[in-house]
């Protein structure tokens, strides 16, 4: 089956930047996306990475690397609102998302 | 404005009935999913549809049941088949199969 490998649980401080890194495995690929995900709430789409490089999207990039299975989400100037859940969701050959249970950021001030 | 929309957003049910969950999108999205999502786990996919009057079982089909008559609308019916029914139950559309999904807010479901 589909592993994606993410960190748990994650604490930054307001202001600062961090890195949540994806892991996946890559002989079935299409895509990957990321999502935020409030406690309580719907996820929210935040990018789409299908070649290799960097999206940025303001505060937010996302990188893919698709030989090394890997990816990553970057967040810059945290704020508290940021707090939440990410999910790395890549897309397999029949364009089903697969979904973990994402990596929890905790913002401190 | 476009979007979709689920509701309730709370709802309750005694063990043993039927309940169908409404999901509506006005965004023309070709492609409606159900999920489930149990408390600290990812999303599970229900069902799917790529386009009105088909549709497919995701990988916990079990116990559920769905239709899709209109393109906007793909209500879901939790039966009293299946075993575990509360859960938080998020409906989801897409332009197409390979393009990002947008989520409604989600049902939370009881079962008591």
């Amino acid at each position: 089956g589909q592993n994606i490998d993410q960190p748990t649980e994650m604490t930054a401080t307001e202001g600062a930047i961090v890195q949540i890194n994806c892991t996946y495995q890559t002989y079935v690929f299409n895509g990957l996306f990321w999502y935020q995900q409030h406690a309580g709430e719907a996820p929210t789409f935040l990018s789409y990475n299908v070649l290799d490089g960097l999206e940025e999207k303001g505060r937010f990039s996302s990188f893919l690397s698709r030989s090394k299975g890997y990816s990553y989400l970057l967040l810059k100037e945290l704020q508290m609102k940021d707090s939440a859940s990410y999910l790395c969701v890549p897309m397999d050959r029949n364009y089903q998302l697969i979904w973990g249970a994402g990596t929890k950021l905790i913002i401190k001030p | 404005d476009g979007g979709i929309t689920q509701s309730p957003k709370y709802l309750f049910r005694k063990e043993g009935q039927n309940v169908t969950l409404s999901c509506e999108q006005n965004l023309n999205h070709d492609a409606m999913y159900w999920y489930r999502q149990d408390p600290g786990q990812g999303l599970r996919l229900i069902y799917y549809s790529q386009i009105v009057n088909d549709f497919q079982k995701g990988d916990i089909a079990e116990g559920y049941s769905v239709s899709r008559e209109k393109k906007e609308s793909f209500p879901l019916t939790v039966t009293s088949a299946q075993k575990n029914p509360t859960a938080f139950y998020l409906c989801a559309s897409s332009a197409t199969m390979n393009t990002e999904a947008f989520f409604g807010q989600g049902t939370r479901l009881t079962v008591v």
